[in-house]
């Protein structure tokens, strides 16, 4: 089974810190996601990467950034932590992009979560 | 922008009753794939819808893909406490692959 490893659980922040959030994947999977899931709101992502030193921006990229050096790991920043990015962050990683082949192979693998609160 | 509308928010049912969830699109989406999130837990990918009005069954699970691809349902027979939590959808947008997610539907299982 492929496992999606989250480096923390919860994590307590001060605005204004730089934060760092790492998810690690054991598949060899091309593809890493960030996303934040706030109540009533879903999932939105935040950044993506289909390589490594590759990156995109998702839906809500502003506040964060991205770092994939390696293929298994991509990491989250917040660069200077705000109130509003209290959350929970979630790490998702897959074998083939959207759209790829339609198969079936573009489902998503999460990890644990990562709830931060920032204060 | 491009939205993939679920509803209902939460569903109370009693154990045994059942419970449907729908997905609504404003475009024509390429797949839809569903997810079950447990209380306190990730987002669990269940399956994954690509023709036109596509039906799949998974136990007491049924999934339909609308004839236009716009939309989606999740239907679970017969309820049980092991069903719990919150169920998403993720339309993926023929425009421009990208995949969109509903707010989710919470099952709450009435004691």
């Amino acid at each position: 089974d492929v496992k999606v490893t989250q480096s923390s659980r919860y994590l307590v922040k001060r605005t204004g810190e730089k934060v760092f959030l790492e998810c690690v994947q054991d598949m060899d999977h091309e593809n890493m996601f960030w996303y934040r899931q706030d109540p009533g709101l879903g999932l939105r992502l935040i950044y993506f990467s289909y390589d490594v030193k590759m990156k995109e921006k998702g839906d809500i990229p502003e506040g964060y950034s991205v770092s994939r050096e390696k293929k298994e790991r991509f990491s989250l920043i917040l660069e200077s932590a705000s109130t509003n990015q209290t959350s929970m962050y979630l790490c998702a990683s897959s074998s083939h992009p959207p759209g790829g082949l339609g198969v079936g192979n573009e489902k998503l693998f999460f990890g644990s979560g990562t709830q931060l609160s920032v204060l | 922008g491009q939205q993939v509308m679920q509803i209902p928010q939460y569903q109370h049912v009693q154990e045994g009753e059942d419970f449907t969830t729908y997905c609504n699109s404003s475009t024509t989406l390429s797949n839809i794939q569903w997810y079950k999130q447990r209380p306190g837990g990730h987002p669990v990918f269940l399956i994954q819808l690509v023709k036109s009005g596509e039906v799949k069954k998974q136990k007491r699970l049924t999934f339909q893909f609308g004839e236009a691809k716009k939309n989606s349902s999740l239907h679970i027979t017969a309820t049980q406490t092991t069903d719990v939590g919150t169920y998403f959808c993720a339309g993926l947008m023929d425009s421009n692959y990208q995949l969109i997610w509903g707010a989710g539907t919470k099952l709450i299982i009435k004691p």
